[in-house]
């Protein structure tokens, strides 16, 4: 069964800085990776998908992420955060059988300070 | 505006109550999801639909049951509240399984008293 692991339940930044939040995976089967936003008080959004095709992928607002498959791994990456990025961020993971639904990691909260 | 609605966004009940969360999406999707979301612990699956009168049990769902009469509503139904169902409630749709996004409604908190 495919699971994601996400490295840290908090993140700290500052206005500016590099944003990392990192997601491993667990798949016996390649598979198609996401990352979802959700705002305070909102419900959640899709920020970026990997689906096989490049990659590295570029999603809103500025942020990509690069699937590895030696690492096993689907981190998120912004060149500069911004106040607005403030957010809890999940990675998700769903194997390539139909029928398969998503599987959410933990979250990260991720704070910026100005 | 394609969206997902549920039908409230703050529930209380009671210990033992009989609980019916409702969940309506408009954009004819043929999959929809109910996810629970508890601090700490991320999203996890609850049930989930493919079709119409069909369901299929997720990671957690012990305690839960669910209907799909029509494409467009999915509900979840707590045949027994208790407090560890305490929670928020969070339902999806998506046009396909697997590689395409969900969408998904604001939520419904849930406290069980």
């Amino acid at each position: 069964a495919q699971s994601v692991t996400q490295l840290g339940s908090h993140v700290s930044v500052s206005e500016g800085a590099l944003v990392l939040l990192r997601c491993n995976y667990s798949s016996s089967v390649p598979p198609y990776l996401f990352w979802y936003v959700q705002y305070p008080n909102q419900g959640l959004q899709l920020l970026l998908k990997y689906t096989s095709a490049a990659t590295l992928v570029k999603g809103i607002n500025g942020f990509e992420a690069e699937f590895k498959k030696s690492e096993t791994s689907f981190h998120l990456t912004k060149p500069s955060a911004h106040m607005s990025d403030a957010a809890e961020y999940f990675c998700a993971v769903s194997d390539r059988k139909a029928g398969t639904a998503l599987i959410f990691g933990k979250g990260t909260t991720l704070s910026v300070s100005s | 505006d394609v969206k997902v609605t549920q039908s409230s966004r703050y529930l209380v009940k009671r210990t033992g109550e009989k609980v019916f969360l409702e969940c309506v999406q408009d954009m004819d999707h043929e999959n929809m999801f109910w996810y629970r979301q508890d601090p700490g612990l991320g999203l996890r699956l609850i049930y989930f639909s493919y079709d119409v009168k069909m369901k299929e049990k997720g990671d957690i769902p012990e305690g839960y049951s669910v209907s799909r009469e029509k494409k467009e509503r999915f509900s979840l139904i707590l045949e027994s509240a208790s407090t560890n169902q305490t929670s928020m409630y969070l339902c999806a749709s998506s046009l396909a399984m697997g590689y395409e996004k969900l969408l998904f409604g604001s939520g419904t908190q849930l406290s069980v008293l």
